[in-house]
């Protein structure tokens, strides 16, 4: 374990289904990210949490809505998904988002939209 | 705007060979560095990074990364290879300073180490 947890590990959810993927970090860090895995492409940031704020949107879909009630959690609310949605989330925290320090990642949720 | 180019998808060694996983990166200014790996159904794993000092950087599991200002590349290296190499590598780059100063990563490269 890395001390990013993500559950669930796997998902399979209709178009109209709404769910939400959770993330947790107990590491003490103050900034917290969604990142998007699709095969042989680039990972895409999504989201950026900074203190509980969100300080970067990456021109994401409405359907795709996060929340961070606090700086150990972080939620992406899924609904109404598209299939070209189903990908490998990632979710990564780390000591400040302006300075020299790596992510730490969590093993990600693998989504199915059908 | 910053960017990585990991321009091969797969490498392939035999064990016991020397690796080379190559990285290229375009940034404003100095950049920040890093690489990670990614097992089967697991998470992005930090190896090692180059902030600032001796272009040589050491990492995990042996790994070792060479930082070339005027090549702009980060290419991963290993002297010997084992099978339990083989996984997903991915190269990141941030620059040292600006407001909006985000990691950006490469597509990945699958390293495969056969026996």
């Amino acid at each position: 374990e890395t001390g990013v947890t993500q559950t669930p590990r796997h998902l399979v959810m209709g178009m109209t289904n709404k769910k939400s993927l959770k993330c947790e970090q107990h590491l003490g860090h103050n900034a917290m990210y969604w990142y998007k895995q699709s095969a042989k492409k680039p990972l895409e940031l999504m989201f950026v949490y900074s203190l509980e704020e969100r300080v970067e949107n990456n021109s994401v879909p409405s359907r795709f809505s996060p929340e961070c009630p606090n700086s150990s959690h972080l939620f992406l609310h899924l609904h109404t998904l598209q299939p070209e949605d189903s990908a490998l989330y990632l979710c990564a925290s780390s000591q400040g988002w302006l300075v020299n320090y790596g992510y730490t990642f969590g093993s990600g949720t693998r989504l199915t939209v059908v | 705007a910053q960017s990585v180019a990991q321009p091969e998808d797969q490498v392939n060694v035999a064990e016991g060979n020397p690796l080379t996983v190559k990285c290229t990166y375009s940034v404003s200014g100095n950049p920040y560095l890093f690489w990670y790996v990614q097992y089967p159904n697991r998470g992005l794993q930090f190896l090692l990074k180059y902030i600032t000092g001796d272009n040589l950087v050491k990492g995990s599991y042996g790994f070792e990364a060479e930082f070339n200002k005027s090549q702009t590349s980060f290419h991963l290296k290993k002297p010997s290879a084992l099978v339990s190499d083989s996984a997903l590598y991915f190269c990141a780059v941030r620059p040292q300073s600006g407001a909006n100063s985000k990691l950006t990563f490469g597509k990945g490269i699958t390293l495969s180490v056969r026996p």
